[in-house]
């Protein structure tokens, strides 16, 4: 299976910090990588897939970059809606999908 | 709007089956494909499988053996079935749109663009 890998397993940031996330995968994924968040008690959203494409209603302030093993999502401001937890998801093998271990991000 | 809801027992027994069953409403299941994905507590989210239109599927090969699922048109429906249980198949479970945007001259995207709530299962005696 692919293995993804995120970094930090959390964060404390403050409203209106730069907040970067890293997902590593375990092989070469090209572009096929999917950034969800999710609150507590809810179901993940989705927020951008193939590593840069934002879903529509998605705030600008989100973004997605990387291709090949590793990935970064950024938070351009944090607000105050974004404390949550980040989950990416490949989708290069198809027949196994797989989803990193997740970053919360929280209020400092 | 499409939205999903997922149904089931809550709590089920070591070595028993679990059924669940997803319940589109505002399309049909025939247009789309849909996944489970369950996700114990404070754990990562875990693909279980794939339902087409066809009702062909795709499977976790961690839990290929133990899993099925199938489609009830007339109901609209997506139900799940995972047996010999054990604690560790205790999470939230949850019915995806498993989405495949086609862009030109490009492979296909694919996600998971609609969720349901996710319903609780836990496995005990």
């Amino acid at each position: 299976d692919i293995r993804m890998t995120q970094s930090p397993s959390s964060l404390s940031a403050s409203v209106g910090d730069r907040v970067t996330i890293t997902c590593r995968a375990s092989q070469d994924i090209s572009t096929y990588l999917n950034w969800y968040q999710q609150k507590p008690g809810k179901a993940p959203k989705l927020l951008i897939y193939d590593v840069s494409n934002l879903e529509t209603g998605v705030p600008s302030r989100f973004s997605g970059s990387g291709s090949g093993t590793e990935f970064t999502l950024t938070i351009g401001s944090l607000q105050p809606e974004d404390f949550a937890t980040y989950y990416c998801q490949q989708y290069d093998n198809l027949l196994e999908l797989t989803f990193g271990g997740g970053t919360k991000v929280e209020i400092k | 709007q499409v939205q999903l809801q997922e149904s089931g027992p809550g709590r089920v027994k070591p070595s028993e089956a679990l059924s669940l069953t997803c319940t589109v409403s505002g399309g049909s299941i025939s247009s789309s494909f849909w996944s489970w994905i369950r996700q114990p507590a404070g754990e990562r989210l875990e693909w279980i499988g794939r339902i087409y239109p066809t009702g062909s599927t795709n499977f976790n090969p961690s839990l290929q053996s133990r899993v099925a699922m199938s489609l009830d048109t007339s109901k609209n429906q997506i139900s799940l079935t995972l047996t010999s249980l054990t604690a560790a198949d205790t999470a939230v479970y949850y019915c995806a749109r498993d989405l495949e945007r086609r862009p030109p001259k490009k492979r296909s995207f694919w996600y998971f663009d609609l969720w349901g709530r996710g319903t609780l299962v836990s496995v005990s005696s």
